[in-house]
């Protein structure tokens, strides 16, 4: 079946430039969950939806990043006035349960920022 | 979160098998060790779980030790396409986030 799909897989902004990265889960997957990760590095956590509730938001860098799951299935994630230091691969990952151990990511948007 | 340890990186030969080594002396008792490992340009992609027992998948075995302060990831028989930065991540059980370390970059001569 369908894995977990993004778009765009590349973008390229302008510093100050809003953007808007979205997540398909696979079909009836609970849990999705937002990483980011930096050239070289391994992914780091951004946030959690189970449904449509953002029970974790620990890992947003900044109130410029903001994201929502509003009918529990496609998820967008936000970054307003974008900066360099966005720069990154931003991956979504899906989970069919909340006590399922197996995450499935997505191949990630490459968002650079110039 | 419990921290784990990996080396770097290890090479390997096609068609030989791979040990890829894990510390993590600070696990809980309520801690799964998982193993994913992200091909190049790909998101990561989930290998194996444990608790304390032994595991065994079409993809690898997970070789726990008795006091659960280090895992082993085996291969049996690495191919090309095993070449690839594999991380073990220490999960709470009912856990939800994953935390990635730097990873061990596998690479696989032919």
């Amino acid at each position: 079946g369908a894995g977990v799909s993004q778009s765009p897989r590349y973008k390229v902004a302008k510093r100050g430039q809003d953007v808007a990265l979205r997540c398909d889960p696979i079909s009836g997957h609970v849990s999705l969950f937002w990483y980011q990760q930096a050239l070289g590095q391994g992914p780091e956590f951004l946030t959690y939806f189970q449904n449509e509730a953002q029970l974790d938001k620990s890992g947003l860098p900044s109130d410029r990043f903001f994201a929502e799951r509003p009918e529990g299935s496609v998820s967008t994630l936000k970054i307003q006035r974008t900066q360099q230091e966005d720069s990154a691969v931003y991956l979504c990952a899906s989970r069919s349960g909340a006590g399922e151990h197996e995450q499935f990511f997505g191949p990630g948007t490459r968002l650079t920022v110039l | 979160d419990a921290k784990t340890t990996q080396p770097n990186s290890m090479e390997s030969n096609e068609e030989e098998p791979v040990h890829l080594p894990c510390n993590h002396s600070t696990i809980s008792g309520t801690d799964y060790i998982h193993w994913y490992r992200q091909l190049p340009s790909q998101g990561p992609e989930y290998v194996i779980h444990g608790l304390t027992s032994n595991v065994n998948n079409r993809m690898a075995s997970l070789a726990i030790a008795e006091d659960r302060k280090s895992s082993t990831l085996i291969l049996h028989r690495a191919t090309l396409r095993d070449a690839a930065v594999y991380y073990c991540i220490l999960r709470r059980e009912y856990g939800n986030k994953l935390v990635f370390g730097a990873g061990t970059i596998l690479r696989v001569k032919s």
